[in-house]
Parts: C-alpha cells; sequence; structure tokens
C-alpha cells in the first residue's frame, strides 16, 4: 500500500465546478503539501500545511491530522486549472512522499 | 531572479555517456531534494541533502548515479554509463527549513534528459 493515497486519480469537469481532490496518507508528518505541474512544466507549491487550512484565491486546501487526511479544493473551476494535482508528506527531517498525482481536465 | 535553477534544460546523450546536472537552490537554503520524473509519472525520489550532508539516497536506482553538495549550495548529479532507463526529467527542490522542518518547498523546472 502506498503511504500516500490520492483520489480520484483522473477527474473531468465543466467550467465553473467545485473540485475536490483528496489525499490520505499512513505516516506521521510534519507537514503536506499540494503542488500543481501543468503538461510539460514544472511544479509549483500550492500549499504547506501542518493543521487547519488554507486558502489562496479559488483554491483552498484543509488537513485533518487525526484522521491523516487532505483535501483540495478548487471552487468556481477554469480551464486553466486544468493540470496535475499532486499530494506530498513530508516526515520530520526526512524526504518527501509524493503521491500519484490528480489528472484534472476543466473544460469550456 | 531568485528561483530554483537548473542547467542544463535539456540533455540528450548516447548510451554509455557520462552526464552532469546542476541545480542552484535558492541562496540560504538547507534541504535540497532531487527527483526523477519519468514520462506521465510522479516524481520519485533520488536523494536529499541538508546543508552539505547527504541525508539520504536510498532513491538512486543504481551505482551509477552518484549526487554531491560539497559546500552546502550547488548540487549535481552525475549519472554514469547512462541507459536508455535513465530517460527522464530530473528534478531539482530546495526549502529554506524551519524548525518543524514544514517549510514551503521551491522546485526547479527540471532537466530533461534522453538517452538515445
Amino acid at each position: 500500500k502506498n503511504e500516500v493515497e490520492q483520489s480520484p486519480q483522473n477527474l473531468t469537469a465543466q467550467e465553473g465546478e467545485f473540485i475536490t481532490i483528496n489525499c490520505s496518507y499512513s505516516v506521521g508528518i510534519s507537514a503536506l503539501h499540494w503542488l500543481q505541474q501543468h503538461p510539460g512544466g514544472g511544479i509549483v507549491s500550492l500549499f504547506m500545511l501542518s493543521s487547519g487550512k488554507k486558502k489562496h484565491g479559488r483554491l483552498i486546501a484543509t488537513i485533518n491530522i487525526q484522521e491523516k487526511h487532505s483535501s483540495l479544493h478548487i471552487t468556481a473551476s477554469h480551464p486553466r486549472d486544468s493540470a496535475v494535482y499532486i499530494c506530498a508528506v513530508r516526515r520530520g527531517q526526512g524526504n518527501l512522499i509524493f503521491g500519484k498525482g490528480t489528472k484534472l481536465s476543466v473544460k469550456p | 531572479g531568485a528561483g530554483v535553477s537548473q542547467s542544463p534544460r535539456y540533455k540528450v546523450a548516447k548510451r554509455g555517456q557520462d552526464v552532469a546536472l546542476r541545480c542552484d537552490p535558492i541562496s540560504g537554503h538547507v534541504s535540497l531534494f532531487w527527483y526523477q520524473q519519468a514520462l506521465g509519472q510522479g516524481p520519485e525520489f533520488l536523494t536529499y541533502f541538508q546543508n552539505e550532508a547527504q541525508l539520504d539516497k536510498s532513491g538512486l536506482p543504481s551505482d551509477r548515479f552518484f549526487a554531491e553538495r560539497p559546500e552546502g549550495s550547488v548540487s549535481t548529479l552525475k549519472i554514469q554509463r547512462t541507459q536508455q532507463e535513465d530517460s527522464a526529467v530530473y528534478l531539482c527542490a530546495s526549502s529554506a527549513e524551519g524548525q518543524l522542518y514544514n517549510s514551503p518547498l521551491h522546485f526547479g523546472n527540471g532537466t530533461r534528459l534522453t538517452v538515445t
């Protein structure tokens, strides 16, 4: 079993829809990162969470430490949000453990 | 700019050639990570430095892969006797590190290595 599981693997939405991507992990962590990668592009850090909730524009990230679960929400989705969204966890001073990513496609 | 810089951006190597990939992290960043990303896959961990110390190299796929960060800033990932399966994007990331190791990550644009 992977230490970081994301769902869904693929997601297609219509422009304007509310989107949720989930991440569950099975290890103790010091931080959880949500990352965005456009096709052929580099990786951009969206959020780094150790508790609670963060919001940036139309993006919201939440984490429940007790349940070892995090969600990334996109409100009023737009075709430019189409990308792969990756959840990654950090264990203390150790390396990052990546999920396999969720490929999001937002249709106009 | 002040971001993580990787060079070269693209590298084509003939099978059996040695290559060296460079990562310039953000100045002052303590942690530096190398990842390998095959086409259509998520990043896979290769190795991790804290300053000049290589704390984890468990992800290096074979002894043909070697990484160093001698002065705790610039890092080089070297691949000897390249094979076709080494073709991938090699990503570098750095982090300033807070006391709880929960600082944001900054990624470079990667080096796309193609072995022919």
